[in-house]
């Protein structure tokens, strides 16, 4: 059974046109993150929640904004995607969030701007 | 400024033979380390890890081998299998981050894995 659920699975949008990527847990985690993974390039932390803490790493650009209305529920909003922000999005939680806890990945959602 | 390198894309083996992924990282506070494995379509999948106070950590066919002095990991499947066909991402973080940190994990750019029939 899936732990970690993204939807879409496949999202196409076009530039400029704010989009929402949706990310649910069923594992009662309290760390939940947002990963950007480019073609051939190593996944890359964008935020993370700690319950309702939110933390934005310090190059996440201001376009990307992320939302947890409940502990299951996360969200990506990029307000006006651009050509550059095409990539996999990939949702992943943790228990406590120390470095050695696992993260549990989603299957990822795959963006295309036009 | 890339912390975590990977710098091989891409690796072939027969099957039964061993396969060995390398990764290196740069920044010297890291010490906690993991391999996670990645399918298609399919989000990447924890494997094995290691924390800086070993060397060597195995888990039936995977062992993680960590040399702190040359900021080296490695990991071998011995013996490959057909099934071990993934891209293999090493990553590294802090083992008692908290506060901002999280368990934030730095990933390298990943090996993609093929082992042959």
């Amino acid at each position: 059974d899936a732990m970690v659920i993204q939807n879409p699975r496949y999202q196409v949008t076009q530039f400029g046109k704010p989009v929402t990527l949706s990310c649910s847990q069923t594992l009662n985690h309290n760390v939940m993150y947002w990963y950007q993974q480019k073609s051939s390039q190593a996944p890359k932390l964008l935020f993370h929640y700690y319950d309702k803490d939110f933390n934005n790493e310090a190059d996440t650009p201001d376009n990307f904004q992320s939302r947890r209305p409940n502990t299951s529920f996360c969200f990506l909003d990029i307000r006006s995607p651009g050509l550059g922000d095409a990539a996999m999005y990939l949702c992943a939680t943790s228990r406590h969030g120390q470095g050695a806890d696992t993260q549990y990945f989603g299957p990822g959602t795959r963006l295309t701007v036009l | 400024d890339q912390q975590v390198k990977q710098n091989s894309p891409s690796l072939s083996v027969q099957e039964g033979r061993i396969s060995i992924l390398n990764c290196d990282y740069t920044n010297s506070m890291f010490d906690y380390f993991l391999w996670y494995k990645k399918y298609p379509a399919e989000g990447p999948t924890f494997l094995i890890s290691i924390s800086s106070i070993k060397d060597k950590n195995e888990d039936g066919r995977f062992t993680v081998f960590l040399n702190k002095s040359a900021k080296h990991l490695s990991l071998h499947i011995v013996p490959s299998q057909p099934g071990d066909s993934a891209v293999y991402f090493c990553a590294a973080t802090y083992s008692n981050a908290g506060g901002t940190s999280y368990g934030k994990l730095t990933f390298g750019q990943g090996t993609i894995l093929t082992v042959h029939p």
